[in-house]
């Protein structure tokens, strides 16, 4: 079947690191993404990638994927005060359904 | 968000009542989507087009009907609105379909909330 988990808050120091965790069940997803919310708005597509990589690197962002595990993770690094937000990463298929399948996002709250 | 806007905003409706929500974009992409947002839900699919008239269900499908007559314009009509109906609706677009060649992912629209009293 088809699930994507993510833990629900994560609350970390401005300046450190934040790591944003996401599980999910169908390993024939062809994409896997990250998007951000911000309060009041709509999701911005932060980064993907292709399931046939292990790691993409963007500036500030870092994403993990380790297939075996059906484990993805975002790394901010430095994280700043306006990357609060919630986190949702999301995956697609080659099945033809044009669709996507959203995990229930992660709560990041940076601290001063 | 550049290319996609959502109307109306906000909108205050009772129970029995139809309401229509409308996605407008002007990227001319050929993917349209609705999404409701629920806490603890993520986001969940509700209708999608694939064209000009090519509309299919998503998981949550029902109590809702679509149309897409232009390229530019999705609306999402809820026939006669229910409490369980009160969400931010989510409208996106994307130049390939999920999965496909050059599938750069989905732009949003700002939402619509949606109370339904």
């Amino acid at each position: 079947g088809e699930d994507v988990e993510q833990s629900l808050f994560l609350s970390v120091r401005e300046g450190d690191s934040s790591v944003i965790n996401c599980t999910y069940t169908d390993s024939s997803s062809t994409y896997l993404y990250w998007y951000k919310q911000e309060p009041g708005a709509g999701l911005q597509l932060l980064t993907y990638i292709f399931s046939n990589m292990d790691m993409k690197q963007d500036q500030r962002l870092t994403v993990l994927l380790n297939k075996k595990d059906k484990h993805l993770s975002l790394r901010i690094a430095d994280t700043q005060t306006g990357d609060s937000a919630i986190y949702f990463c999301a995956e697609t298929f080659t099945s033809g359904t044009y669709k996507y399948i959203f995990g229930t996002g992660t709560r990041l709250k940076v601290l001063a | 968000d550049a290319g996609i806007t959502q109307s109306p905003r906000h909108k205050v409706t009772e129970t029995g009542t139809p309401v229509t929500l409308r996605c407008h974009q002007t990227e001319n992409h050929r993917y349209m989507y609705w999404y409701r947002q629920d806490p603890g839900h993520g986001l969940r699919l509700i209708h999608y087009s694939y064209g000009v008239k090519d509309t299919d269900k998503g998981e949550v499908s029902d109590g809702y009907s679509v149309s897409r007559s232009k390229t530019e314009d999705f609306l999402l009509t809820l026939e006669s609105a229910t409490s369980s109906q009160t969400s931010v609706y989510f409208c996106a677009i994307s130049e390939s379909g999920a999965g496909g060649a050059g599938d750069y992912g989905y732009t949003f629209g700002s939402g619509t909330r949606l109370t339904v009293v």
